[in-house]
């Protein structure tokens, strides 16, 4: 299989802290793995492309320094949300791309951020 | 921007019936995916058809492409309440097999 998993499943944090999500592929290799943020009932806007070994690349409009990731191994990327505020509660997912393989990417199972 | 737009965004059935969704995107694509996604939680991977291909079966799902239209669809036949769920179609841009852009979603409710 091709499992891929994120930690926290859920985080409530005061506004003005950080919050590192870290999304793991448990039993794959993966180069690329991609940070998708998704509001209620809206669709999943890709944020950024996490590189294993360098700097990510950030969709227009997200800010880099706002959310910051890093791509330190093959199976971990971690997005750190910086002085989070309550706009950026959402709901965050993370997927990779497999090593080798062509076009499927697996999915995280999510993580819902609020920021009070 | 979101490159897919899907139709309708609410469908609601009777168990047993035929659900069809449809999803149109702007550009060019090496493939286009569909992805199902239960309330809160995150995306499974349904099925997967590149850009040469027309049609594709998996179980009950038969998935269309139409290039010429840049349209494809989604049917999920004999649908069961278990498959209440969002679909979302995503693709995939010519000459960048990984990246995809997620339609806007149609949110199924099969009623038992």
């Amino acid at each position: 299989g091709a499992v891929v998993s994120q930690h926290p499943s859920w985080v409530i944090c005061k506004s003005g802290t950080s919050v590192k999500i870290e999304c793991r592929s448990l039993d794959f290799q993966a180069t690329t793995m991609f940070w998708y943020r998704q509001f209620p009932k809206q669709s999943l806007m890709l944020m950024a492309t996490s590189n294993e070994g360098s700097k990510a690349t950030y969709e227009q409009g997200v800010e880099k320094d706002k959310f910051l990731i890093n791509h330190a191994s093959l199976t971990l990327s971690t997005l750190t949300v910086t002085s989070a505020h309550p706009e950026d509660s959402s709901f965050y997912i993370c997927s990779a791309h497999k090593l080798a393989s062509t076009d499927t990417q697996y999915f995280g199972p999510g993580t819902r951020l609020t920021v009070l | 921007s979101q490159q897919g737009e899907e139709d309708p965004q609410a469908l609601s059935i009777q168990e047993g019936e035929n659900a069809t969704m449809n999803c149109s995107y702007k550009t060019s694509i090496n493939n286009l995916q569909w992805y199902r996604q239960n309330s809160g939680r995150g995306l499974v991977h349904l099925i997967l058809i590149r850009s040469n291909e027309r049609e594709k079966h998996s179980g009950r799902l038969r998935v269309t492409l139409d290039t010429s239209k840049k349209s494809s669809s989604l049917l999920i036949t004999a649908s069961r309440a278990a498959d209440t769920a969002s679909y979302f179609c995503a693709t995939a841009p010519s000459g960048s097999a990984r990246q995809l852009t997620f339609g806007s979603g149609t949110q199924l409710t099969v009623l038992p």
